[in-house]
């Protein structure tokens, strides 16, 4: 089974600052199949990015997805108040299929 | 749109079994994989049981293989999950997840429901 970290545990960011979310694999995640998805608090999660770098529909460019193999990176350009969430990856390379903890957002 | 609406969660015994069930609306339910993904309270995302379009294909977390089994009606447009067995640690929020393919679990959950809570407790 792979085993995804995700570091920070939880990054205090103002809005209008950048935020560099990272996700590291046990082993090598086949064909990049890699998502980040945003939690808000009492909402299902919402799918980002795909595929390491593919946005979504209706995900706006502010986000960006990157990486391959083991380490991959999710960038969020210009932070706004909506933004300030918990963050998911998952790889989907491999079944059983795993999440990482999570990376929680915060406000500074 | 594509809707996901789960229900069958509620309060069980350990040791007892529950029947999650998931209808999918607004897409062609046969032509993608599903996913089943759980949440303790508090916690974070768990992947817990995939399957395939055609329902041929079925994956599970080692967390619960051998106590879950996931199935799906394509007729009826509906996913399950049976949890047999149940322990204190499969309380949780319950989604389901259309994903991107057809075959394998689907790959990345692109829809989901809102979820239909199991709290397992004496």
């Amino acid at each position: 089974e792979i085993v995804l970290t995700q570091s920070p545990g939880t990054l205090s960011l103002s809005p209008g600052d950048r935020a560099t979310l990272s996700c590291r694999a046990s082993q090598s995640v086949d064909n990049n199949y890699l998502a980040w998805y945003q939690q808000e608090p009492g909402q299902a999660p919402r799918l980002l990015i795909y595929s390491a770098s593919n946005r979504a529909s209706d995900i706006p460019d502010r986000f960006t997805g990157s990486g391959s193999g083991t380490d991959f990176t999710l960038t969020i350009n210009r932070l706004e108040p909506a933004d300030f969430a918990v963050y998911y990856c998952q790889q989907f390379g491999t079944t059983p299929y795993s999440f990482g903890q999570g990376t929680k957002l915060e406000i500074k | 749109e594509v809707q996901l609406l789960e229900s069958g969660g509620g309060l069980i015994k350990p040791g007892g079994s529950l029947r999650l069930s998931c209808v999918g609306s607004g897409y062609t339910f046969d032509n993608y994989g599903m996913s089943w993904v759980r949440q303790a309270p508090g916690k974070g995302l768990e992947w817990v049981a995939g399957i395939s379009g055609s329902g041929d294909s079925t994956y599970y977390a080692a967390s619960v293989k051998g106590r879950f089994v996931t199935s799906r009606d394509n007729s009826k447009n509906t996913l399950y999950l049976q949890m047999n067995n149940l322990r204190v640690e499969d309380t949780a929020l319950y989604y389901c997840g259309k994903g991107r393919f057809y075959g394998s679990s689907g790959g990345e959950v692109r829809a989901w429901g809102q979820g239909t809570l199991v709290t397992v407790s004496s």
